[in-house]
């Protein structure tokens, strides 16, 4: 079963728009989140990440919320732009003495010029 | 600084082969990790070296994959003898730091196909 769940395979937004793709996971003892990048033929990249002792966390144009109580978490790109057409991961740190990311099935990202 | 190199890139077995992917990590990196995605699904994790022992290999599949890390430096995947639902790619990441302040790098990934 799924932990970590990214329900929008795809999402097509027009460029200078905001981006929100979103994050639900099932673990409440999770308390670290992460969001990768992918390009094509690449591996995945880190963009940004959260604590749960924050709400939110910001970078430029990059903005991650986290809702504990709901267990979710969004990122949002403001503005977006056509080089942040990608498929994006969310992750969660798993904690613990074996501690490793487990990852939702991603989103692709299309920003139209 | 180099990232964390894997080979091959891509490779294409016919089912019962053996396939070994290498990933050579960043110099300094005592966490090594392999994950893997299948065709649309998430990436999977498979297990964790710290320096050359196997810290979790609660992701591994089955038997029939083999992962070493000698003198913890770089570390193989073997898979033997390869089946159809092992396609995928196979990712490897490094860290220096365990733990959530640990950014994991990857690599670009090996495609592996199994026909």
């Amino acid at each position: 079963d799924q932990q970590v769940k990214q329900n929008s395979p795809s999402l097509s937004v027009q460029e200078g728009r905001i981006s929100i793709l979103n994050c639900d996971y099932t673990n409440s003892m999770f308390d670290y989140f992460l969001w990768y990048k992918k390009y094509p033929a690449e591996g995945p990249t880190f963009l940004i990440s959260i604590s749960s002792i924050k709400d939110k966390n910001e970078d430029g144009r990059f903005t991650v919320f986290l809702n504990k109580s709901a267990k979710h978490l969004s990122l949002h790109i403001v503005p977006s732009q056509p080089g942040d057409s990608a498929v994006y991961f969310c992750a969660a740190w798993t904690g613990g003495s074996q501690g490793n990311l487990i990852f939702g099935k991603g989103t692709k990202l299309s920003v139209k010029p | 600084e180099a990232g964390v190199t894997q080979f091959p890139s891509h490779s294409v077995i016919e089912k019962g082969q053996t396939v070994t992917l290498r990933c050579d990590p960043i110099s300094g990196h005592d966490n090594l990790y392999w994950y893997r995605r299948v065709m649309g699904k998430e990436i999977k994790f498979l297990l964790h070296f710290v320096k050359e022992s196997k810290q979790d290999e609660s992701g591994m599949p089955n038997n029939r994959f083999l992962a070493e890390r000698t003198g913890g430096t770089y570390s193989t995947l073997k898979v033997q003898p390869a089946e159809l639902e092992d396609s995928g790619v196979y990712f490897c990441a490094s860290s220096q730091a365990w733990g959530r302040t640990g950014e994991l790098f990857f690599g670009e990934g090996s495609r592996l196909t199994v026909l």
